[in-house]
């Protein structure tokens, strides 16, 4: 099994909703990550997760909430967004020791009313 | 400062031609890696090849190969014999080695167009 998968695909919220993103991987990998990709820009870097620990914050703010309950699992918990925040939010994961490429999800589309 | 660099926002290839994609980087580190994903507009972001700063001959997975010029400090994708389905953009990455970061840096991308 060499996929990543993420759920929902499309997720609308209003400002002052509660969601969560959800990222899976079953290829014993042990770091995951996520990215968020703003139209016709580059992913950017927002979380490293390695051995089921944060590892990497790239400074972002706190209404984004990673957790990694599990070497399998990786959540992004959503709360008080700004509209600005919609973009494609990308999971990826890699081996945990090697500079091998990270495999990808399809990304969840994030829209904030 | 621009780790990696991209300087074709777009290009136009006819099927069946081959093309040539650019891509320059910056690390001060010895050993790193390069990457090359396509993301097609559904969004998913796919691996195509990996140049590892360490090896000496350059890297070919089917029709697309790496022109890695490590003096230079370029990493350029050749896809050869251009599909229709090759239409999307290309992002050129780069990992570190230096820091234990095994996150990517991503380059602006170069939407390729292939037309019949």
């Amino acid at each position: 099994d060499t996929e990543v998968t993420q759920t929902p695909k499309h997720l609308v919220m209003g400002m002052t909703n509660k969601k969560s993103l959800k990222c899976e991987q079953h290829m014993g990998h042990r770091a995951m990550y996520w990215y968020k990709q703003k139209a016709k820009k580059p992913p950017e870097l927002m979380f490293v997760y390695s051995y089921e620990k944060l590892s990497i914050n790239e400074s972002v703010p706190s209404r984004f909430s990673p957790e990694c309950p599990n070497s399998s699992l990786l959540n992004l918990h959503l709360h008080a967004l700004q509209p600005e925040d919609s973009a494609l939010y990308l999971c990826a994961s890699s081996q945990g020791s090697a500079v091998l490429e990270q495999f990808f999800g399809p990304g969840t589309r994030l829209t904030v009313l | 400062a621009q780790k990696i660099t991209q300087t074709q926002p777009g290009m136009f290839v006819q099927e069946k031609e081959a093309v040539t994609l650019d891509c320059t980087y910056d690390t001060s580190d010895q050993s790193y890696g390069l990457f090359w994903y396509k993301q097609p507009s559904s969004g998913e972001m796919i691996f195509l090849i990996y140049q590892g700063s360490y090896d000496e001959q350059n890297a070919t997975e089917g029709r697309y190969s790496l022109n890695f010029q490590k003096a230079r400090k370029s990493a350029n994708l050749v896809i050869s014999a251009s599909q229709l389905g090759d239409s999307a953009m290309y992002f050129c990455a780069m990992r570190e080695g230096k820091t234990g970061r095994r996150a990517l840096t991503f380059g602006s991308g170069t939407r390729l167009q292939v037309q019949p």
